[in-house]
């Protein structure tokens, strides 16, 4: 078995700072994701990367960067957080359809 | 329109009834999966279908992708059953990607 970590489980942050998001895996899957949930909308995908330094945009990129500096790894920066802004955001990974989640990092700008 | 439509948005069921939940997709679909999310924010796979239908347990999907349509279908609810589903379909393509439904969030009563 393996596990899908993600850092921190809570945070906050106060509008205009740059804030990252820690996703770590051992199943040694290639492809990895990064989707936000907002109540009411679903997920929606932000960045996802198909191997090491591979790096593809979703439908949400804007105001988001990502890096993917190993395969286990999969960092997730808001550039400028806004204010009032509450969501999660969760990561995954998968190799082909076996896709597996994180438990979420809850975001909180005040 | 949405590329996935689920519905119900919300669902009360009291424990021991059997009732079903639908995604329609507004293109063909190479695949479905099915997400329960918990009380705790992590999303657990019910199915994954490239076609037809599976069951587990009290659970059963249907995936028609001529048609552009998946079912979820509860039996017997159990209080255990609460939370969030998630429908989510690939379209396609080289990276394994999924596009998913607002989800439903049901409630089971005793």
């Amino acid at each position: 078995g393996g596990i899908i970590t993600q850092t921190p489980k809570f945070l906050i942050g106060q509008e205009g700072q740059k804030l990252t998001l820690k996703c770590q895996q051992n199943f040694n899957h290639d492809t990895m994701y990064w989707y936000r949930q907002d109540s009411g909308k679903g997920l929606r995908l932000i960045y996802y990367s198909i191997t090491e330094n591979d790096l593809q945009k979703g439908d949400l990129s804007e105001g988001y960067d990502a890096s993917r500096e190993k395969k286990s790894s999969f960092s997730l920066t808001v550039t400028s957080a806004q204010k009032n802004e509450m969501a999660v955001f969760l990561c995954a990974s998968s190799k082909n359809s076996d896709y597996t989640f994180g438990s979420g990092t809850r975001l909180l700008v005040i | 329109g949405m590329p996935v439509e689920q519905n119900p948005p919300a669902l009360s069921l009291y424990e021991g009834a059997d009732s079903g939940l639908r995604c329609n997709f507004s293109t063909t679909m190479k695949s479905v999966q099915w997400f329960q999310q918990n009380h705790r924010g992590r999303l657990i796979t019910l199915f994954y279908l490239a076609q037809g239908t599976k069951e587990n347990g009290r659970l059963k999907s249907t995936f028609n992708s001529k048609e552009r349509y998946s079912t979820l279908h509860i039996k017997d609810a159990q209080l255990e059953d609460s939370g969030t589903y998630f429908c989510a379909a690939d379209s396609g393509g080289s990276n394994y990607k999924l596009t998913f439904g607002k989800g439903t969030l049901l409630t089971v009563t005793p």
